[in-house]
């Protein structure tokens, strides 16, 4: 198993459906996060997970709801999504702490489309 | 706040040859770490190289080296002896040393896009 599952890798979806991106990390992390990426934009945060708890919420609107049920694993339900949400999303893992340089390590994406 | 610039939306360099990606950044931070991700084509995005703050010696990976300019807020990579394997985006970032809420920010570029001609 690689550090960071990803499911599904590729999305195609209705603005009316409801669907789930799955993270899965087998790295022991206590800290989780979900990112949008675009073309030509910086990456966004949009959550972040530390010990289950969720510490960051960026504004993000409320047609995405994360969960995280244990700290191997994170969702992203996405529900009644409009075309601009088309992005490249990408979950990352770390070790947060004083001790640690918290690497990220990152998940192959999942590739969503709203039509 | 802090910001991670990236000037060079895509760069091209030759197989074989050196090539230096440019990224500067703003804090106001004295305690943080900096690092060179790369993303290739449909694949995951991996750490490339790690500069921490506190010391002043550049750091070194192999083929990849970062020339980091405190003062002036620079973190360039520079790639030697380019391979096709190189071709990727390349993703400048700023993680604070100061947690908030029990975690620390992280901060990317937009990228640059490398290009390797054989």
């Amino acid at each position: 198993e690689t550090g960071v599952t990803q499911t599904p890798r590729h999305l195609v979806m209705g603005m009316t459906n409801k669907k789930s991106l799955k993270c899965e990390q087998h790295l022991g992390h206590n800290a989780m996060y979900w990112y949008k990426q675009s073309a030509k934009k910086p990456l966004e945060l949009m959550f972040v997970y530390s010990l289950e708890e969720r510490v960051e919420n960026n504004s993000v609107p409320s047609r995405f709801s994360p969960e995280c049920p244990n700290s191997s694993h994170l969702f992203l339900h996405l529900h009644t999504l409009q075309p601009e949400d088309s992005a490249l999303y990408l979950c990352a893992s770390s070790q947060d702490g004083q001790i640690y340089t918290g690497e990220l390590f990152f998940g192959e994406g999942s590739r969503l489309t709203v039509l | 706040a802090q910001t991670v610039t990236q000037s060079q939306p895509e760069m091209s360099v030759q197989e074989a040859e050196t090539v230096t990606l440019s990224c500067t950044y703003d804090t106001s931070e004295s305690d943080y770490y900096l690092f060179w991700y790369k993303q290739p084509p449909s694949r995951q995005m991996i750490l490339v190289i790690r500069q921490e703050a506190y010391k002043q010696q550049n750091a070194t990976e192999n083929r990849f080296s970062v020339n980091f300019q405190k003062a002036a807020k620079s973190f360039s990579l520079k790639i030697s002896d380019s391979q096709l394997g190189d071709a990727a985006m390349y993703f400048c970032a700023y993680r604070s040393g100061f947690a908030t809420s029990g975690t620390y920010k992280y901060i990317f570029g937009t990228g640059t896009r490398l290009k390797v001609l054989a």
